[in-house]
């Protein structure tokens, strides 16, 4: 079983609609990030958290550290938010990420 | 403040030919990771080097493998005698200091192709 499981693996959508990606983990965290990865392309920081809630232009993110989980949310979703958004936690013990096999999602218009 | 730099973006080699990575961390970031994204699958760590030091590299192939960040100038991915499966998606990731408690800052990968 992987430390990191996010879900669903994938996620297709109409343009306008709320989107949730769910991220669960098994190890102590010291952080959880929240990046995006576009096709061929690099990948974005979106978050950075250690607890509660944080939120930018469309996108929040939750966690909960007693369940051991974290949700990224898109409102009013737009084709252009299409992409593989990753998962990743730093453990209490090691200063490298830990990754989630990531979701990819498309927005249709 | 530029982002972090890799290059070249895309690399194409024969087997059996070196490949070198290049990474210039964002200015002021002493803290520089290197990834792995194989396709189809997720990242994976793979080397953990401050100006100078390996930190951690228990990601690393044991062999044809070595990562360097000198003290002048950018951190180098080295793979010498490539093979098919080294084919992948290379990232690199620079911070002020550990990932327990600051963002991550990622390049945009060199996509190595072995031929």
């Amino acid at each position: 079983k992987n430390e990191v499981e996010q879900s669903p693996q994938n996620l297709t959508a109409q343009e306008g609609e709320f989107i949730t990606i769910n991220c669960s983990y098994s190890v102590g965290i010291s952080a959880l990030h929240w990046l995006q990865q576009h096709p061929g392309g690099g990948i974005v920081s979106l978050f950075m958290l250690s607890s509660g809630k944080k939120k930018h232009g469309r996108l929040i993110a939750t966690i909960n550290i007693q369940e051991k989980h974290s949700s990224l949310h898109i409102t009013a979703s737009h084709p252009r938010d299409s992409a593989v958004y990753i998962c990743a936690v730093s453990s209490y013990n090691t200063d490298k990420l830990i990754f989630g096999t990531g979701t990819r999602l498309q927005v249709f218009p | 403040n530029a982002g972090v730099m890799q290059n070249p973006r895309h690399l194409v080699r024969r087997r059996g030919q070196e490949a070198r990575l290049r990474c210039s961390p964002m200015k002021g970031h002493s803290h520089v990771y290197w990834y792995r994204q194989l396709p189809e699958e997720g990242l994976k760590f793979m080397v953990y080097l401050q100006k100078e030091n390996i930190i951690d590299e228990s990601g690393m192939p044991k062999e044809r493998f070595s990562a360097e960040f000198p003290k002048e100038g950018p951190s180098i991915l080295r793979i010498q005698q490539v093979v098919r499966g080294d084919s992948a998606a290379y990232f690199c990731a620079s911070s002020p200091g550990s990932f327990r408690n600051t963002e991550a800052f990622f390049g945009q990968g060199t996509r190595l192709t072995v031929v």
